[in-house]
């Protein structure tokens, strides 16, 4: 089946710092990345649709400048999270659809970001 | 805006009973896809169903099914044969050949032994 990493898996940093997180589909070429966070026991809320070589589309209220984008290729996009604080703390998880499938998601296995 | 409303915040089964989860979803679309996602305390999500909504047949996995009311855009799960590693949270989601999903606010699943 469809596998989706990510890297790290929890990470520890000092408030201010910058923190990259990645995303890699292992066995398919995903044309369209999503990037979600989610708060204990609540649902995912979406932050961002990145797309293989194009600028990812941030949902409302998300900010561009504060977590950056990128989806370099068809197996790996990054989210780094800049001048993190604690209020950024979170779990963040990201999916990946096949080409051709748009409508099917394969949910890495998270990250947990811990900002001190 | 598409929306996903799962009524149920928690639930409890007994191990090897049957039970069943609700959702609900509005949306004007004709062609979308509704899935069952399964989180476990791993937080790892993992698909459990999808049913594609021009297809009448309700989908079925092994001890999972659905029961998919389209005119009444209503897809609920039913977990037959409860088991122990069942509990979970489970949500429901909505997607299109767009990608975008839209999730419900999940449904706490308990087994008791």
């Amino acid at each position: 089946g469809a596998v989706v990493s990510q890297h790290p898996s929890w990470v520890i940093c000092k408030s201010g710092t910058s923190v990259k997180i990645e995303c890699r589909s292992l066995d398919f070429q995903a044309t369209t990345m999503f990037w979600y966070r989610q708060f204990p026991k609540q649902s995912l809320m979406l932050m961002a649709t990145s797309n293989e070589g194009s600028k990812a589309t941030y949902e409302q209220g998300v900010e561009k400048d504060k977590f950056l984008i990128n989806h370099a290729s068809l197996t790996l996009s990054t989210l780094t999270v800049t001048s993190a604080h604690p209020e950024d703390s979170s779990f963040y998880i990201c999916s990946a659809s096949p080409a051709g499938s748009q409508e099917t998601q394969y949910f890495g296995p998270g990250t947990r970001l811990l900002v001190l | 805006a598409q929306t996903v409303t799962q009524s149920q915040p928690e639930m409890s089964v007994q191990e090897a009973e049957t039970v069943t989860l609700s959702c609900t979803y509005d949306t004007s679309e004709s062609d979308y896809y509704l899935f069952w996602y399964k989180q476990p305390p791993s937080r790892q999500m993992i698909l459990v169903i999808r049913q594609e909504a021009y297809k009448q047949q309700n989908a079925t996995e092994n001890r999972f099914s659905v029961n998919f009311q389209k005119a009444a855009k209503s897809f609920s799960l039913k977990i037959s044969d409860s088991q122990l590693g069942d509990a979970a949270m489970y949500f429901c989601a909505y997607n299109t050949n767009a990608g975008k999903s839209t999730f419900g606010d999940g449904t706490t699943l308990t087994v008791k032994p």
